[in-house]
């Protein structure tokens, strides 16, 4: 079954850390563009980064360049966000999502990040 | 970033057709045919319904179609269904391998 399951987030502090992971079945993981988008309480969507099937491109949103990771372990068809210095406009529900030609035609459910003091 | 520009609702009665813009710059929805939508109903992920401005992913629906002129993309749903009620994003490819998404559009069937 084709399947992206999303885990990690949580409340943080302001200036904190969090890794969210994202665990792919169903589909050739290795050959896949993946991203993450993210959306914050009763706004649009956002794409964050995403990351090339070997890992060997990664691509950001501006204001997340240089807090943000995105990386992945293709032996255990896995994603992963490392989240630093997170701030209050952080704050949102984080999707894993597979790319199909420049758009995102499988998602996960999502998980919150809530970065509050 | 922008954000791409779409109206914040529009609305039809069953069996109509309404149309959602996109309006964004020549970096973007101009520069590339790399515009995706997609739907979302509250509390759940979005689903993609078209991908590179035109084409429909298995699955979905030939009511939906899409469309590009200059800096402005457009998602049509024509014969309009109760079920087709949710909120509409486009999305398009941006210079420096980035991308960028709308700002949304509440579509309600009256």
């Amino acid at each position: 079954e084709l399947q992206l399951v999303e885990s990690g987030g949580g409340l943080v502090q302001p200036g904190g850390s969090l890794r969210l992971s994202c665990a792919a079945s169903g589909f050739s993981f290795t050959t896949s563009w993946m991203r993450w988008v993210r959306q914050a309480p009763g706004k649009g969507l956002e794409w964050v980064a995403n990351i090339k099937g070997d890992g060997s491109e990664r691509n950001y949103l501006g204001s997340v360049e240089g807090r943000f990771t995105i990386s992945r372990n293709n032996a255990e068809n896995s994603l992963y966000l490392h989240m630093n210095s997170l701030r209050a406009d952080d704050t949102a529900v984080y999707y894993c999502a597979k790319e199909l030609s420049y758009s995102a035609d499988l998602w996960g459910q999502g998980t919150l990040v809530t970065v509050s003091s | 970033q922008s954000a791409l520009t779409q109206p914040p609702s529009v609305s039809g009665s069953p069996g109509q057709s309404v149309t959602i813009s996109c309006t964004g710059t020549s970096s973007d929805v101009g520069g590339y045919n790399r515009v995706s939508w997609y739907q979302q109903f509250p509390g759940t992920a979005p689903k993609l319904i078209i991908y590179e401005v035109t084409n429909r992913p298995s699955g979905v629906p030939d009511r939906f179609s899409g469309s590009k002129s200059g800096n402005t993309a457009s998602l049509t749903i024509s014969g309009l269904q109760a079920e087709d009620e949710a909120v509409y994003y486009c999305s398009s490819y941006r210079s420096y391998s980035t991308y960028v998404s709308g700002t949304g559009t509440m579509v309600t069937v009256l």
